[in-house]
């Protein structure tokens, strides 16, 4: 069965230090990958997405970068947080074929301070 | 622009009660809708989808989809306690494996 990881569960960092959330697959190959952020009291917004090794798609225009060295990893990176940075991150995989649902991976909660 | 939208609620259903859920979609060209329960603090975990006109029933959940009038709810049968979370619905338009999703509907099963 596939599961999905992200680390750090949780992280609290000043403005203007950098970041780095790691999210990995396991128990599938070639998957889409994605990055969401959950801020409080609001609904899912899509930061990037990639459907493969190296291909990565900005959904939003901001401070924050992914990138997919291997397969199964998705890592979300800033140079330089701000306070609106804060929130709940989700990395979620979904299939390629007929499947279209996402699964999430247990999300990273940043407090940026 | 592609929207999903679902009252924010609170809906509040006392137990064994049935919760309906409602959400409507912009996009007429989507083809394949979820349903995802968020618990407080936690991710979202996908409880159902459905890609045709009909019902799809599993367990104490039915999810609807109605094409024409472009809407997609769930029903919560028997309703407990442990089913108070946000659900969220997310609709993939066709062809595309982006999602837009609502910002969800909080539920709360009072005993």
């Amino acid at each position: 069965s596939q599961t999905i990881h992200q680390w750090p569960a949780t992280l609290v960092q000043p403005v203007g230090s950098p970041l780095s959330l790691e999210c990995t697959v396991e128990g599938t190959s070639n998957p889409n990958l994605y990055w969401y952020r959950q801020a409080a009291g609001r609904g899912l917004q899509l930061l990037f997405y990639s459907v493969g090794i190296g291909q990565i798609s900005s959904e939003v225009p901001q401070n924050l970068s992914a990138s997919r060295p291997q397969d199964r990893q998705f890592i979300l990176s800033s140079k330089k947080l701000l306070l609106s940075d804060s929130g709940f991150y989700l990395c979620a995989w979904g299939g390629r074929l007929a499947s279209y649902e996402q699964y999430f991976g247990p999300g990273t909660r940043l407090t940026v301070t | 622009q592609k929207e999903v939208e679902q009252n924010s609620g609170p809906l509040s259903v006392p137990e064994g009660a049935i919760a309906s859920l409602n959400c409507t979609y912009s996009d007429r060209g989507s083809q394949s809708f979820f349903w995802y329960r968020q618990y407080s603090g936690k991710s979202p975990e996908l409880i159902m989808f459905i890609y045709s006109n009909g019902d799809k029933e599993d367990g104490r959940f039915t999810a609807q989809l109605n094409k024409a009038s472009q809407y997609v709810s769930l029903l919560i049968r028997d309703s407990q306690p442990s089913d108070s979370a946000t659900y969220l619905c997310a609709v993939f338009p066709g062809g595309s494996y982006i999602p837009t999703f609502g910002r969800g509907t909080s539920l709360i099963v009072h005993p």
